[in-house]
């Protein structure tokens, strides 16, 4: 298995441009997760999906960020415009929750920077 | 609701010195503990998890026990090494949801 996939891995943009960030979780995993962290706030979730369906968006900062997710294999999360304030890196996470098995398994990360 | 806390960081240790990391809990129900590790740049992996209460976690010589008379998930190791330097986050996921609520994190530096 290939794990979880982001892309792009850096990312280097410029105050008031849209941002967007991809994310393929691991086949057959039906939860999926956005994280934020910073040397400031630690890890923050910002919003989570199961079946395609946002649960809980309690996270997100502000209507500048936005996630998607049109399907089982592919999850979006944009920030539109983007302010330096957003640099951190962004971890992608899936998990099966099927009560037998509880491990999220984690991407290796966006490294945004706004400047 | 919910939580984690950890003990603050960072926490340097010697080469082959004993490893504790405090982690104590609040949750309502049966929550699930893990322990995830984090090395420099890179995401983080499940390091130990365990999932009903007096279960030990185990692995790469770490271990943790779900005490739930104590609400704790300490983490400990015999003896680090210097490759043991890293993040370590420990978290709780609470009954029928998969999120995870995590602690702010420990640095552990080892040195030779």
């Amino acid at each position: 298995d290939a794990g979880v996939i982001q892309s792009p891995r850096h990312e280097v943009t410029e105050m008031g441009q849209e941002v967007t960030l991809r994310c393929k979780p691991i086949s057959g995993h039906n939860s999926l997760f956005w994280y934020r962290q910073t040397m400031m706030r630690g890890l923050e979730l910002l919003i989570y999906f199961n079946n395609n369906v946002p649960i809980d968006d309690s996270g997100m900062p502000e209507d500048r960020f936005s996630a998607k997710m049109p399907n089982a294999s592919f999850s979006t999360l944009k920030i539109q415009p983007s302010e330096p304030r957003d640099s951190a890196v962004y971890f992608c996470a899936s998990i099966l929750t099927s009560g037998y098995t509880d491990t999220q398994y984690f991407g290796p990360g966006t490294r945004l920077t706004v400047l | 609701g919910n939580s984690v806390t950890q003990m603050e960081g960072p926490v340097t240790l010697s080469e082959e010195a004993f490893l504790t990391i405090n982690c104590t809990y609040t949750a309502t129900g049966y929550p699930s503990l893990f322990w995830y590790v984090q090395y420099p740049g890179e995401g983080l992996q499940l390091l130990l998890k365990a999932t009903k209460a007096d279960d030990k976690g185990s692995n790469k010589g770490f271990e943790a026990t779900y005490r739930k008379e104590t609400t704790s998930f300490h983490l400990e190791k015999g003896s680090v090494q210097v490759s043991d330097s890293a993040v370590y986050f420990c978290a709780l996921r609470g009954s029928n949801t998969g999120k995870l609520i995590f602690g702010q994190g420990t640095t552990l530096q080892v040195k030779p």
